[in-house]
């Protein structure tokens, strides 16, 4: 059964450091989804991504946070300067009809 | 804005026993609803989903949930839960014109032998 593969699985960095976490989508899908999960707290979304742009995202994806589809099967959250509070389990996510989105196993980013 | 409680942090049942897990939405029309599964080291796997039609939802795994519109309730049932069933479980609402869930809290489900 296809699924969607994130890489790494944990991500160590220190504060103030760019990060990359990557994603490959399933391959025939089209939109393509970031979302975090802090420790004890919910699932959040960050962004949503079609046609090359990014279509929706929350108040959490600000300008440290930019998407990148920069193939045809890597998606890409890169994180500039990372924060303390930016330590969490990163979900990429890919759709083919918007109905339903399947999961990666998510990147672990602890910032120390 | 639509939201989603899941108001058990924590569910033990008996390995055989029977199971609900609660979900409320507060969303003043019909939403989309989910409910996901993530077992230790995996991402999140749809379990069922309720979009429009019969309130009763089938899912995988033996899973089901009803959408209860009076109640503003989709609660999670499986008759007969197995070990392999501990895990954590969210309920999520999406609305019209954005399929983005907003997510529940989850409630982790410990299964005793």
């Amino acid at each position: 059964e296809p699924e969607v593969t994130q890489t790494p699985s944990h991500q160590v960095t220190q504060m103030g450091q760019e990060v990359i976490l990557r994603c490959v989508p399933i391959s025939n899908h089209l939109y393509f989804y970031w979302y975090r999960q802090i420790l004890g707290q919910k699932v959040e979304f960050l962004v949503s991504f079609y046609n090359n742009e990014i279509s929706e995202k929350s108040e959490i994806f600000d300008d440290q946070f930019s998407v990148e589809r920069p193939d045809g099967s890597n998606f890409t959250l890169k994180i500039r300067s990372t924060k303390l509070e930016d330590s969490a389990m990163y979900f990429c996510a890919s759709s083919g009809d918007r109905n339903i989105q399947y999961f990666g196993a998510g990147t672990r980013l602890s910032v120390l | 804005a639509q939201s989603v409680t899941q108001p058990d942090i924590h569910i033990t049942v008996s390995e055989g026993a029977s199971l609900e897990l609660r979900c409320n939405y507060s969303y003043g029309a019909t939403p989309y609803l989910f409910w996901y599964v993530q077992s230790p080291g995996q991402g999140l796997q749809l379990l069922l989903k309720y979009f429009s039609g019969d309130t009763l939802v089938q899912g995988i795994k033996g899973f089901e949930a009803e959408f209860k519109r009076s109640q503003s309730s989709f609660n999670l049932r499986k008759p007969s839960v197995h070990w392999s069933d501990a895990a954590e479980y969210f309920c999520a609402v999406g609305v019209g014109g954005s399929y983005i869930p907003t997510f529940g809290r989850g409630t982790s489900l410990i299964v005793h032998p």
